[in-house]
């Protein structure tokens, strides 16, 4: 098994690209997350998900959107890229209440 | 809401030397606490977990936490590091109540640098 598979890894985007960050589970857990990682901040919630159809919006949501159209995916959608958002995400998944989080590598955003 | 508080930020230590990690939350309702570890360039590890019962949880590799209710603390230690124990760690938080908004909320971390 997988688990919970991020692409790319890296990446370089111009201000103003647009671009979507792959998640994909195959733990078949309801709840999914993103997450950014900033050096010294810890991991901020952007986005997350409690089943297929349902999204909800996290501590720093500006400038990010999700879907959530399969129990498997969770693509992060960045529209207008910024310096600002450039950080490191995470995926994430959990089977649900008292259960701990499994997390993807993360994908290295760079904005220039 | 919850919070987190990881008291150092960085915490440098000898080989085979004691450590102890601080984590404090906040939180009106009852948590379920957790410690993470990630290594370089990976992703978050889980390194144990505190749901109910015993306030002494052990994990992996070694370490151990223990759960204060009325410090409402929950500090991870080891007591005898190795140099693959450098890494940065993570407290986290999440709430115990119905509803379906299950999620972790997270400290800022604690790099952990363990020295020969």
């Amino acid at each position: 098994n997988a688990g919970v598979t991020q692409t790319p890894k890296f990446r370089i985007l111009k201000i103003g690209q647009s671009m979507t960050l792959q998640c994909t589970q195959d733990m078949n857990h309801n709840y999914m997350y993103w997450y950014r990682q900033d050096p010294g901040m810890g991991l901020k919630l952007i986005y997350y998900s409690v089943g297929a159809g349902i999204t909800d919006k996290g501590e720093v949501p500006n400038g990010y959107n999700v879907s959530r159209s399969t129990t498997e995916d969770f693509p992060l959608r960045l529209e207008l890229a910024a310096p600002s958002q450039t950080s490191v995400y995470f995926c994430a998944n959990t089977r649900g209440f008292g259960t701990e989080a499994f997390f993807g590598q993360g994908t290295r955003l760079t904005v220039v | 809401a919850q919070s987190v508080t990881q008291l150092d930020s960085q915490v440098p230590v000898f080989e085979e030397a004691p450590v102890e990690l601080r984590c404090n939350y906040s939180s009106s309702v009852s948590v379920y606490l957790f410690w993470y570890v990630q290594y370089p360039n990976q992703g978050l590890q889980l390194l144990l977990k505190y749901l109910s019962g015993s306030t002494l949880v052990k994990g992996i590799n070694g370490f151990e936490a223990e759960f204060n209710k009325s410090q409402t603390s929950f500090h991870l230690r080891k007591p005898s590091v190795h140099i693959s124990d450098t890494a940065e760690y993570f407290c986290a938080v999440a709430l115990i109540r119905g509803g379906s908004n299950y999620k972790l909320t997270f400290g800022k971390g604690t790099l952990l640098t363990v020295n020969p």
